[in-house]
């Protein structure tokens, strides 16, 4: 069993729509999220960083955290053309020297 | 400010050839990493620093030799090269040593493929 799961997509979205995005993970050792966006051939970028459990919101992007679940989300409202990306989750226990990726859910937001 | 940057942007290299992938930091960053990005595996950690002199295997480490004489530089070698080692390469950092805080800043990649 993979560390971190992440349904690849592809998933499609009219202009304006929320996206959820997903991932679960095994280790309940698990403090740092994040998530990724990466656009084609490029490299991945932060997007968003949570500690712990709750949610973290910034600008049209909110991320939450159940580690009851082992379950985070990355919501993002308003959609736009140029959210249209792969995003990856990532994840670290306290004192861990390597995060654990998802494999990435490719969006595309149509006009 | 330049960030993460790698060279080459492409490759392409015959079985059993050697190379180095360069990757260069100007942030002062601690840590610095290499992975690999292959359809459907995501990105897999192939070797790692907490800082120059200081060296370690990450998942996949086999194939490849890493050194870290400076805090900027951290060159990734392909020893003998595969088929098996056609990937995209990433270099990434980040300002502290445990890896928990920040996040990594990541270079654009270099795209490996050994024929």
């Amino acid at each position: 069993q993979k560390e971190v799961e992440q349904d690849p997509g592809p998933l499609s979205v009219p202009e304006g729509a929320i996206v959820s995005l997903n991932c679960t993970y095994s280790n309940s050792a698990f403090q740092y999220f994040m998530w990724y966006r990466q656009y084609s051939r490029k490299g991945p970028e932060l997007l968003m960083y949570t500690y712990s459990s709750g949610n973290k919101e910034d600008g049209r992007f909110t991320a939450q955290v159940d580690k009851s679940s082992k379950y985070i989300s990355l919501f993002i409202r308003d959609s736009q053309p140029s959210d249209s990306a792969t995003y990856l989750c990532a994840m670290n226990i306290d004192t861990g020297n390597q995060f654990y990726f998802g494999t990435g859910t490719s969006l595309t937001v149509i006009p | 400010n330049a960030g993460v940057t790698q060279t080459p942007k492409f490759q392409v290299l015959k079985t059993g050839q050697s190379m180095t992938l360069q990757c260069a930091q100007d942030m002062n960053h601690e840590y610095m990493s290499w992975y690999r990005q292959d359809p459907g595996m995501g990105l897999r950690l192939i070797h790692y620093s907490v800082g120059a002199g200081i060296t370690d295997q990450g998942e996949v480490p086999n194939g490849y030799n890493v050194s870290r004489s400076t805090t900027e530089d951290f060159p990734l070698r392909l020893l003998s090269a595969a088929p098996s080692q056609t990937s995209v390469y990433f270099c990434a950092s980040s300002l502290f040593r445990r890896q928990g805080v920040g996040g990594y800043t990541f270079g654009s990649g270099t795209r490996l493929t050994v024929v």
